[in-house]
């Protein structure tokens, strides 16, 4: 079993829609990461959250530590939005080396 | 944008040769990772840098070394090419252990024939 779990895989989604994409994590962290990767594309940062909500425009993205969970909303979905989101987490308590453990990714498509 | 470019972008190379793809950051990093990512798997980490000529394995390292001789190279060398290492290749840069933060270059697409 993969210590980052990411549900669903696959999303197909209408423009508008709120979309959520879950994040389930089986190790202790120090921090998660939201990141997003376009087709073809690199993979930029989204958010990096320790605890609480952040928000930046029409993404949330709010994680509960007791439950090992996290989740990144989009309100208001757009085709542009189409992309793979990327749930990563850094293990442990800290140290010299902040490796991440990354999920397999969610698919969205933004059908117009 | 942070300042990371990886060369080649694209290259396809034959089962047995060596092959050798570059990260390049502007941004005086201390921390350097490369990756690689395959469908069905996540990103995993081949190898990590933490200053110059201070490098350690990841968790997919065999097969991959590395070297960094200045802070703003890194380097990834196939010594013998497998198709198993056919992969998107992905650099990352890191700011500092408080930061958390990492930076992705654009990746390299490496096909082994």
């Amino acid at each position: 079993k993969n210590e980052v779990e990411q549900s669903p895989q696959n999303l197909t989604a209408q423009e508008g829609e709120f979309i959520t994409i879950n994040c389930s994590y089986s190790v202790g962290i120090s921090a998660l990461h939201w990141l997003q990767q376009h087709p073809g594309g690199g993979i930029v940062s989204l958010f990096m959250l320790s605890s609480g909500k952040k928000k930046h425009g029409r993404l949330i993205a709010t994680i509960n530590i007791q439950e090992k969970h996290s989740s990144l909303h989009i309100t208001a979905s757009h085709p542009r939005d189409s992309a793979v989101y990327i749930c990563a987490v850094r293990s442990g308590a800290g140290g010299a080396t902040n490796k991440l453990i990354f999920g397999t990714g969610t698919l969205l498509a933004v059908q117009p | 944008d942070a300042g990371i470019t990886q060369s080649p972008r694209h290259k396809v190379t034959e089962t047995g040769t060596p092959v050798t793809l570059r990260c390049h950051q502007t941004e005086n990093h201390r921390y350097m990772y490369w990756y690689r990512q395959d469908p069905g798997h996540g990103l995993r980490l081949i190898h990590y840098s933490y200053g110059v000529k201070d490098t350690d394995k990841g968790e997919v390292s065999d097969g991959y070394s590395v070297s960094r001789s200045k802070t703003e190279d890194f380097l990834l060398t196939l010594e013998s090419a497998t198709s198993s290492q056919t992969s998107v290749y992905f650099c990352a840069i890191g700011t500092s252990v408080y930061s958390y933060e990492q930076y992705f270059g654009p990746g390299t697409r490496l096909t082994v024939t």
